[in-house]
Formats: structure tokens, sequence, C-alpha cells
């Protein structure tokens, strides 16, 4: 079993939709969460960031953490095409700064 | 602030050759990491610098491979003997102070070992 596991998509939803993306982990230790969009053949570039459970917001972004279920979410409001790109999460435990990260769902936001 | 840069941004090389990678970090970041990612998988963790001191490094991270920061700014990362197996993008993020978990990766070196 991976220790974190997201469906890799390819997820397809009209423009102005609400996108959630989700992610499960196995380690109950993990206590640092991160989302990262990436676009094809570019490096990741960091969306959110949030510790421990909660709910944190950004703009059209809302990150979401359910330390009881081991379930991360983020929630894009009013997608748009430019938002069409790949969303990895990832999680790491006190410690150490070595981040797992999610293989990444296809997020294609149609005109 | 000019953000995470890499050199070179893409590498062709042949099976057995030896490669070379450099990342400068954000300058005001001490931590700085290497990760590896393959088409269709998020980023893998290879190695992380606190200041000049290599402090963790994953299996993956063959004999084959070294890293360094001698100074403790920018990083290189080497594979000898490259296989293709070897073929993937090398990322490098950096991350600032004690107790600042956020990583900023810069745009990667995509390796093709022929």
């Amino acid at each position: 079993q991976k220790e974190v596991e997201q469906d890799p998509g390819p997820l397809s939803v009209p423009e102005g939709a609400i996108v959630s993306l989700n992610c499960t982990y196995s380690n109950s230790a993990f206590q640092y969460f991160m989302w990262y969009r990436q676009y094809s053949r570019k490096g990741p570039e960091l969306l959110m960031y949030t510790y421990s459970s909660g709910n944190k917001e950004d703009g059209r972004f809302t990150a979401q953490v359910d330390k009881s279920s081991k379930y991360i979410s983020l929630f894009i409001r009013d997608s748009q095409p430019s938002d069409s790109a790949t969303y990895l999460c990832a999680t790491s435990r006190s410690g150490t700064y070595k981040y797992i990260f999610g293989t990444g769902t296809r997020l294609k936001v149609l005109a | 602030d000019t953000g995470v840069s890499q050199d070179p941004r893409h590498k062709i090389t042949k099976r057995g050759q030896n490669v070379t990678f450099r990342c400068d970090p954000i300058s005001e970041h001490n931590r700085l990491y290497w990760y590896r990612q393959t088409l269709g998988q998020g980023p893998e963790f290879l190695t992380y610098f606190q200041n000049e001191a290599q402090l963790e490094k994953s299996r993956l991270l063959s004999d084959r491979f070294s890293a360094e920061r001698p100074k403790g700014s920018f990083s290189t990362l080497e594979i000898q003997r490259t296989e293709q197996g070897d073929s993937a993008m090398y990322l490098c993020a950096s991350s600032g102070l004690d107790g600042d978990y956020e990583q900023y990766f810069g745009p990667g070196t995509r390796l093709t070992v022929t």
C-alpha cells in the first residue's frame, strides 16, 4: 500500500464548476500537508500548505485536512481553463523535511 | 527573489556517461532538496541538505548518485554511469527557516538516457 493515494484522473469539469481533489494517507504521524499544481513539463508550484487538521482558504482555493479519516482535500471554486493541470498532494511528519507525494490528479477544465 | 533555478533544463546523454545538474535555491533558504519524477508519478524524495550538511538520503539514491552543497548555497547532483532507468525529471526545491515546511520547486532538469 502506498503511503499517499491519489486518483490519477483525468477529471473533466466545465468552466465555473467547483472542483474537489482528494488524497488519502496511511501514516497517522503525518502532520504537514501541501498541494501543488504542475503544468506539463514544468516544476510543481506550491498552492496551499496546512498543518494538522482544519481548513485553509486562499482566494479560489480551500485546503481541508481530516486527520481522523486520514483524508485531505483541495477545493477549487469558479474553475477556469487555466486551472487545467496536474494537482499533487504531499505530506510529511514532524522531524523530517522529506515529503511523500501522491501520483497527482490530472484536471481538465473545459471552456 | 528569482525563485529556484536549475541548469541545464534538458540533458540528453548516452548510457554509461556521467551527468551533473546544478540547483540554485532561493537566496535566503537554508534547506535544499532533490526529488526525481517519472512520467505519471509524483516526485520521489532523493536527499536534502541543511546548509552544507546532507541530512537525509533515500534508498533510491544508489551509489551512482552523489549530491553536494559545498558552501551551503548551490547544490550539484551527479549521476555516474547513467542507465536508461535514470531517465526522469530531476527536481530541486528549497525551504527557509527551521520549522518552515513549505518547499518551493525549480523548473526541473529533464534527463534522457539513450
